[in-house]
């Protein structure tokens, strides 16, 4: 089984503040690994994904994370906090063992995030 | 725009109505999603098709038909929802290189939601 914890439910930053936003997962095997961000009254957005190779990933709109094997983390970052960054972050992991025909991607329930001007 | 188009974007039915939502995908891509949004719950995968093959059903309630008559159409007919069916209904879509070692990496392309209300 696979599964994604947000602990945070919101996390409020002062605009120009550095920003994280957790997510901590529980696979068999090893992870694919992503974030996505919805905006109000949007679809989820694709923001970056680990696969393999370096920890830190880069990704759209200046956000990065850092994959933590020993840690079963993938926080997600930016340096500084933008008020336009603000929406509901998804963290979503998949076991490479499921296999190629299973399609089944476990979503975390969300962590707001709100910058404050 | 993302590339997938859902429609309605709000739907209001009552618990004996018949309605269904459409999506639609301009990306080329031979997989199709429905997943169910509640709020401060995580997202429910609820079915999936892959060239226009069914091949994900996580134990949804009948009263949720889909059809997906090609790889660029997706359908969810609904019928004698519950109160507790009201969510926002995403559709998503992605390429799927099956058969590929990092066919799990795939990105989804989500629309933009249907929200649904069943009074």
């Amino acid at each position: 089984a696979q599964s994604v914890a947000q602990p945070e439910d919101q996390v409020n930053v002062a605009e120009g503040n550095p920003l994280t936003v957790k997510c901590t997962y529980s696979v068999s095997g090893n992870p694919y690994l992503f974030w996505y961000v919805q905006y109000p009254n949007r679809g989820l957005q694709f923001l970056l994904k680990y696969i393999t190779g370096d920890n830190l990933v880069k990704g759209s709109y200046g956000f990065e994370a850092e994959f933590n094997k020993s840690q079963t983390s993938f926080h997600l970052k930016k340096p500084s906090a933008l008020v336009s960054d603000s929406a509901l972050y998804f963290c979503a992991v998949r076991d490479m063992r499921s296999g190629a025909g299973s399609y089944q991607l476990t979503f975390g329930k969300g962590t707001k995030l709100s910058v404050i001007p | 725009e993302t590339g997938v188009t859902q429609t309605p974007r709000h739907l209001v039915m009552g618990m004996t109505n018949k309605k269904s939502l459409k999506c639609e995908q301009h990306l080329g891509h031979n997989a199709m999603y429905w997943y169910k949004q509640s709020a401060k719950k995580p997202l429910e995968l609820m079915f999936v098709y892959n060239f226009k093959e069914q091949t994900e059903n996580n134990s949804v309630p009948s009263r949720f038909s889909p059809e997906c008559p090609n790889s660029s159409h997706l359908f969810l007919h609904l019928h004698t929802l519950q109160p507790e069916d009201s969510a926002l209904y995403l559709c998503a879509s992605s390429q799927d290189p099956s058969g590929q070692v990092f066919s799990g990496a795939n990105v989804l392309t989500f629309g933009a939601g249907s929200r649904l209300t069943v009074l």
